[in-house]
């Protein structure tokens, strides 16, 4: 498996403003994810992260809404834009290493007033 | 209707017995099932990963999947204490996407 970090670990944020939140492997991975899990639900799949190009968004996400940067195989950032208390969540970045299996980082967890 | 469909719980258990952990799935294009274990504040742990009908055993824990009929389960033998957490089950199709259930949170008393 990776070592998989996540800053900040926990914010509160006020309504309308804007938060990145990033995620740093110890080591070169293939695919990164981005995860949402809102309180008490399970996890709903944000986007993938490419490597030099645009996020591949899902149903539901967009761009604007979510801007996803992976400047290079060990890092990436989502930022979380123009913040509402429907945002207050906990975001998870995700990777795969050799095969399809993922794992996990500790989480962000966003409280929006 | 959901792709992965899964009993939320709460399920309550004595340390010891087995823990039996289900979920049903309708997408036909799913290629592999992993479960995970999320201890609360925490990420999802993954436990097991398994890409084809039958058993994958793993110490305490058993994989099993059953394409034919769409049902995929964990089952966790001599259950401890700090097997309390939530599982959740998911279905991964080509790209690495995963499809997670809606977890049950799983409680052994001591």
């Amino acid at each position: 498996s990776a070592v998989i970090s996540q800053k900040p670990s926990r914010d509160i944020c006020q309504r309308g403003t804007s938060l990145t939140i990033q995620c740093q492997v110890d080591s070169q991975v293939t695919m990164m994810f981005w995860y949402r899990q809102q309180p008490g639900q399970s996890l709903t799949l944000i986007a993938t992260a490419n490597q030099g190009s645009e996020a591949t968004y899902e149903s539901g996400f967009v761009i604007d809404k979510f801007p996803i940067s992976r400047p290079n195989l060990t890092f990436s950032t989502l930022t979380v834009s123009n913040m509402s208390p429907e945002d207050s969540s906990i975001y998870l970045c995700s990777v795969t290493l050799a095969g399809p299996e993922q794992f996990f980082g500790p989480g962000t967890r966003l409280t929006v007033l | 209707q959901k792709e992965v469909e899964q009993d939320p719980g709460p399920l309550s258990v004595p340390e010891g017995a087995i823990v039996s952990l289900n979920c049903t799935y309708s997408n036909s294009a799913f290629q592999y099932f992993m479960w995970y274990r999320q201890y609360s504040r925490k990420g999802p742990e993954l436990l097991m990963y398994t890409y084809s009908s039958g058993n994958k055993e793993d110490g305490r824990f058993t994989a099993q999947v059953d394409k034919s009929s769409k049902y995929i389960s964990l089952f966790i033998r001599d259950s401890q204490p700090s097997d309390s957490a939530t599982y959740l089950c998911a279905g991964g199709t080509s790209g690495s996407r995963l499809t997670f259930g809606e977890g049950t949170q799983l409680t052994v008393n001591p």
